[in-house]
């Protein structure tokens, strides 16, 4: 299994540009989070999804910020407009999904966003 | 907010157990105790869970006391490679709830 597939590993963008981040979860897994991880703020958790509906978006920053998952292998974030405290690095994550202890997040390789 | 207090920083030289701890006092009964850790540049990865009882995998051991208001993780002969940053996080049994991360113990593992 490939993991949690994120693109792109970089990106450089100028205030006010759309920025659309994406993430392939592992196939079959029915939760997919989506977390933001700052020097001043540390791990913070975005928004997630379970069997493609989105549960919370309460960490979701402000009306910028979207979160789309079409099907069970595929979830986009957009930023628009992005500005330069959007820098970040931005973690998708999935899981199993089942009500189980064991219920492992499996967190892809990130996406370092940068606004200048 | 987190519910755990984790010491910012620890140094442990190399093959030398590395004794991570804990404090979650505010535990509820449903709730489990988890352990990931983030290596420089790469995104969190799960090392072990446990309810009450102590647990062991091929990674590290989970240690919670009786009262359940602490732990510790233990890496049995720390390398190089496990130098990371160690987040203790309580969670609720559930398949679907996120991850709460704190600040996390950035354990430095020294030749």
């Amino acid at each position: 299994d490939a993991g949690v597939i994120q693109s792109p590993r970089h990106e450089v963008t100028e205030m006010g540009q759309e920025v659309t981040l994406r993430c392939k979860p592992i196939s079959g897994h029915n939760s997919l989070f989506w977390y933001r991880q700052t020097m001043m703020r540390g791990l913070e958790l975005l928004i997630y999804f379970n069997n493609n509906v989105p549960i919370d978006d309460s960490g979701m920053p402000e009306d910028r910020f979207s979160a789309k998952m079409p099907n069970a292998s595929f979830s986009t974030l957009k930023i628009q407009p992005s500005e330069p405290r959007d820098s970040a690095v931005y973690f998708c994550a999935s899981s199993p999904g089942r009500v189980s202890s064991y219920n492992e997040q499996f967190f892809g390789p990130g996406t370092r966003l940068t606004v200048l | 907010d987190a519910k755990t207090t984790q010491p910012p920083s620890m140094d442990c030289a190399e093959g030398r157990a590395a004794n991570l701890p804990c404090n979650h006092s505010t535990i509820s009964g449903n709730e489990y105790v988890y352990w990931y850790r983030q290596i420089h540049s790469q995104g969190p990865q799960y090392i072990i869970h446990g309810l009450k009882n102590n647990e062991t995998n091929e990674m590290a051991s989970l240690i919670i006391t009786e009262d359940r208001k602490s732990s510790t993780l233990i890496l049995p002969h720390a390398t190089l490679r496990d130098t990371a940053v160690y987040y203790c996080i309580v969670r609720a049994l559930s398949g679907n709830t996120p991850l709460v991360f704190g600040k996390g113990t950035r354990l430095s593992v020294i030749a």
